[in-house]
């Protein structure tokens, strides 16, 4: 059974272009959540998912980020005219259910520079 | 605001002895708590779990132990094994927010176990 499968595992970018990242939850899993972690920092939730709808964006950045989970493909995390401040690991969790202990299985992440 | 605190950036264990990793809390909406560990290059995966209404929870080598009055809790692994190497993460969700996966993370501790 296969895991939380992210891509691109990393991923360089210029200022100013667009990062897409991508994540397939784990079969069975129809709940998807991206945390971002900043250098010496803990994981930070961003966004939580299920197909077609999000459901909590509150840790979201204003601009330039937003995400889908649509009906049919992985979920994808899209960040627009990237800055140098962007420069993370993104983790992607999936769970079978709205879970309420937050046991989530977190995939390997995809690490994004920004030059 | 740093809700969920490891004030300890790393801890260096002699194998076969005792590790402590502690973690504190400031929001008392807080009802569950997890550790997680992680590998370099990879994903959190998720090591124990703890009610509030419990002050002890089990699994084999590793120990949680929480204080509500004190809004601490600690990881106890014994005996520490060099597997055990890996940055620990501790996190908290709260049932009553409605997104109970919104799990907010400590900065981790680096546990290095020594031969």
């Amino acid at each position: 059974n296969a895991g939380v499968m992210q891509n691109p595992r990393h991923l360089v970018r210029r200022r100013g272009q667009e990062a897409r990242l991508r994540c397939s939850p784990m079969k069975g899993h129809s709940h998807v959540y991206w945390y971002r972690q900043l250098p010496e920092e803990g994981l930070k939730f961003m966004v939580y998912l299920q197909k077609e709808n999000i459901i909590d964006e509150s840790g979201m950045p204003k601009e330039r980020f937003s995400a889908e989970f649509p009906k049919e493909g992985p979920s994808i995390l899209r960040i627009q005219q990237v800055v140098r401040g962007d420069s993370a690991a993104y983790f992607c969790a999936s769970s079978p259910l709205r879970v309420n202990t937050g046991e989530l299985f977190f995939g390997e992440g995809s690490r994004l520079t920004v030059l | 605001d740093q809700q969920v605190k490891q004030n300890s950036p790393s801890l260096s264990v002699q194998e076969g002895r005792i590790s402590i990793l502690n973690c504190d809390y400031t929001n008392s909406m807080f009802d569950y708590f997890l550790w997680y560990k992680k590998y370099p290059a990879e994903g959190p995966t998720f090591l124990i779990s703890i009610s509030s209404i419990k002050d002890k929870n089990e699994d084999g080598r590793f120990t949680v132990f929480l204080n509500k009055s004190a809004k601490h809790l600690s990881l106890h692994i014994v005996p520490s094994q060099p597997g055990d190497s890996a940055v620990y993460f501790c996190a908290a969700s709260a049932h009553d927010t409605g997104t109970a996966s919104k799990l907010t993370f400590g900065t981790g501790t680096r546990l290095q176990v020594t031969l």
